[in-house]
């Protein structure tokens, strides 16, 4: 079946220690999302990729970083987590850009 | 902020009731669409509306969109307890940015 796979699905890092949140999918999107989801709130963008093409939000903390080797692939660097920065992650793709997101099951991450 | 507000932030219903949540945004849009979002999940995408679209139904779902006012309402009919979630409006605005923007949700749980 198509779908938007994430891993981990659960993350542990310490602060300040670099960790990779993964993100794959099948659906032969053009468009792939990563959102911040904290509890009880909404998810929040923090960038997208349209095809090659980057889109970072204006209130994304320079420590979170992305790379899209390729069109199947999606990666969240986070360089120095912080305890503010422990929350789920998710991956969305689309076929068109701001039509039906297809969301991966999430990373839940914690700090330590 | 261009987030939109959902009502009621939280709805408790006994299984075989309706359910009705309401969504107010902001800015015009190209659609608005309706998420669904299992505890510790993704999101898993329900239905969307275009904006020159007044009513959808889908299963035992029906959404309304009033652009006049900038809100959209979901109903669940016959409410069954595998409907207990939180809900989630997300618009698309129409200055064509790619990007969704979720609403607060609203947390439903089914009473069996």
């Amino acid at each position: 079946d198509a779908m938007v796979i994430q891993n981990p699905r659960y993350q542990v890092t310490q602060f300040g220690k670099p960790v990779t949140l993964s993100c794959s999918q099948t659906l032969n999107h053009n468009v792939m999302y990563w959102y911040q989801q904290k509890s009880s709130q909404a998810p929040k963008l923090l960038f997208h990729y349209y095809d090659k093409d980057f889109n970072n939000e204006a209130d994304t903390p320079d420590n979170f970083q992305s790379r899209r080797p390729n069109t199947s692939f999606c990666f969240l660097d986070i360089r120095s987590p912080g305890l503010g920065d422990a929350a789920m992650y998710l991956c969305a793709t689309s076929s068109v850009a701001g039509e039906t997101q297809y969301f991966g099951p999430g990373t839940r991450l914690l700090v330590l | 902020s261009q987030q939109g507000e959902e009502d009621p932030q939280a709805l408790s219903i006994q299984e075989g009731e309706n359910a009705t949540m309401n969504c107010s945004y902001k800015t015009s849009i190209n659609n608005l669409q309706w998420y669904r979002q299992n505890s510790g999940r993704g999101l898993v995408h329900l239905i969307l509306i275009r904006s020159n679209e007044r009513e959808k139904h889908s299963g035992r779902l029906r959404v309304t969109l009033d652009t006049s006012k900038k809100s959209s309402s979901l109903l669940i009919t016959a409410s069954r307890a595998a409907d207990t979630a939180s809900y989630f409006c997300a618009t698309e605005s129409n200055f064509g940015n790619e990007k969704l923007t979720f609403g607060t949700g609203t947390r439903l749980t089914i009473i069996p």
